[in-house]
């Protein structure tokens, strides 16, 4: 089993609509918790960190379930701009930090 | 923000032969910085972690005698691939822990893609 799971997808989302998914972790002692985003051939970019009592930044809300061992990412009102990978970050004790395989989500038109 | 470089960005080599790739921090120290590796529409695996003025401390199945890291000073990491073989090619990126920041914040470089021929 991978330590961070997602769903590859890709997401097709209309222009305006609402898109959300998970990311599942296999390690319970897993202690901080990040949404990246990569653009194609880009590194990636810090989009924002998981609180355990959820967390919102403009369109963007993150939500973190300790007990079933998932985090979430919703955004709202997608924007053409939102096209991206969004990867699934956590991090265990000490700084190694251990990458998901993406999400892709497509904004459409 | 903190800002990290790369460099080369991108190098086309030929088989057996190595490549040095570059990792700056510009305007932050960081005494850890770290080496991923990302292979088309996969996720980035962490290869190594680069810590400076001691050895690298290599994750599993990666050959330290084949990538090797060298961490000289507080601003620059350098990996360099020996030997290159086509299977090598791949997108490598270096992450900067800043030493004064918070202890999950890692910075990223823009990623050197390396094409072996």
């Amino acid at each position: 089993r991978k330590e961070v799971e997602q769903d590859p997808g890709p997401f097709n989302v209309p222009e305006g609509a609402t898109v959300a998914f998970n990311c599942t972790y296999s390690n319970s002692a897993s202690q901080s918790f990040f949404w990246y985003r990569q653009d194609c051939r880009k590194e990636p970019k810090l989009l924002m960190s998981v609180y355990s009592s959820g967390n919102e930044d403009g369109r963007f809300t993150a939500q973190l379930n300790r007990a079933s061992q998932y985090i979430s990412l919703l955004i709202r009102d997608s924007k053409l701009s939102d096209s991206a990978t969004y990867l699934c970050v956590v991090k265990a004790a000490g700084n190694k930090l251990t990458f998901g395989g993406g999400t892709r989500v497509l904004v459409k038109p | 923000g903190a800002v990290v470089s790369q460099h080369p960005s991108r190098v086309i080599c030929k088989s057996g032969t190595s490549v040095k790739i570059e990792c700056r921090s510009l305007d932050f120290q960081a005494t850890t910085m770290f080496w991923y590796r990302q292979f088309p529409k996969k996720s980035l695996m962490l290869m190594a972690t680069s810590n400076e003025g001691s050895k690298a401390t290599y994750e599993q199945g990666v050959e330290k005698d084949k990538f090797l890291i060298n961490h000289a000073s507080l601003t620059l990491s350098t990996l360099t691939v020996t030997s290159a073989h086509p299977e090598d090619s791949s997108f490598y990126i270096c992450s900067a822990r800043d030493q004064e920041g918070l202890p999950y914040e890692q910075y990223f470089g823009p990623g050197t893609r390396l094409t072996v021929t």
